[in-house]
């Protein structure tokens, strides 16, 4: 047990619609990641937020957005989706936005139709 | 920019013996951790071992092991006494600082398969 749970844990929604996906983060985990993962694929960095502002990005369009809140939770929102957003979104938290360990949750698996 | 490279798309390996994935990195930065992830099937990824850059001794974690060799940029994980319940996937990744922030980078992971 990490103490980061996600939720949905699975759904299905048609392109063009939009998304959000939740992060509760461990108490006391200042920084929140989230990553796409595709089928057969490693985890890719989608963005990063430190107490509530975003601190880092990866190569994702700017239709991948994010919000923190003060009580550790956090949302992943995709609007305008494509068939090839269709994956595993993972969350991790970690106490700071160093080099230490991530808490993963157990995913969001996402089917666009 | 920093990478991961894991080259062993899959390995086998017999119950009881020890087994290592491989794991290369790239960055540019001093400052960097790098990590080991266990993915099972059912898909939550399960920290298993770290080491940070400045760490002279190899990390370990019971059965876990870190091969760090900072002059190569390896950082081989070493299973020891394999078990059945060791299949799975394995990610290495780092965290290195990227313009002030560490932004944290996975390889495309080594599928382990382990049997009786």
């Amino acid at each position: 047990e990490t103490g980061v749970t996600q939720s949905p844990t699975h759904l299905i929604k048609t392109r063009g619609q939009q998304v959000t996906l939740r992060c509760s983060s461990q108490s006391g985990h200042n920084t929140v990641s989230w990553y796409q993962q595709a089928l057969g694929q490693g985890p890719q960095f989608i963005f990063q937020y430190y107490r509530e502002e975003e601190n880092g990005r990866g190569n994702f369009p700017p239709r991948f957005s994010g919000l923190q809140f003060p009580n550790y939770s956090s949302e992943l929102n995709v609007n305008a989706l494509e068939l090839d957003d269709s994956a595993l979104y993972l969350c991790a938290s970690s106490l700071d936005f160093g080099a230490g360990e991530l808490f993963f949750g157990e995913g969001s698996r996402l089917t666009v139709l | 920019a920093q990478k991961i490279t894991q080259t062993q798309p899959g390995m086998f390996v017999q119950e009881k013996e020890a087994v290592t994935l491989d794991c290369t990195y790239d960055t540019s930065d001093p400052s960097y951790g790098l990590f080991w992830y266990k993915q099972p099937s059912s898909g939550e990824m399960i920290f298993l071992i770290y080491q940070g850059s400045y760490d002279q001794q190899n990390a370990t974690e019971g059965r876990y092991s870190l091969n760090f060799q900072k002059a190569r940029k390896s950082a081989n994980l070493v299973i020891s006494a394999s078990q059945l319940g060791d299949s799975a996937m394995y990610f290495c990744a780092m965290r290195g600082a990227s313009g002030g922030s560490y932004i944290p980078t996975f390889g495309r992971g080594t599928s382990l398969i382990v049997h009786p």
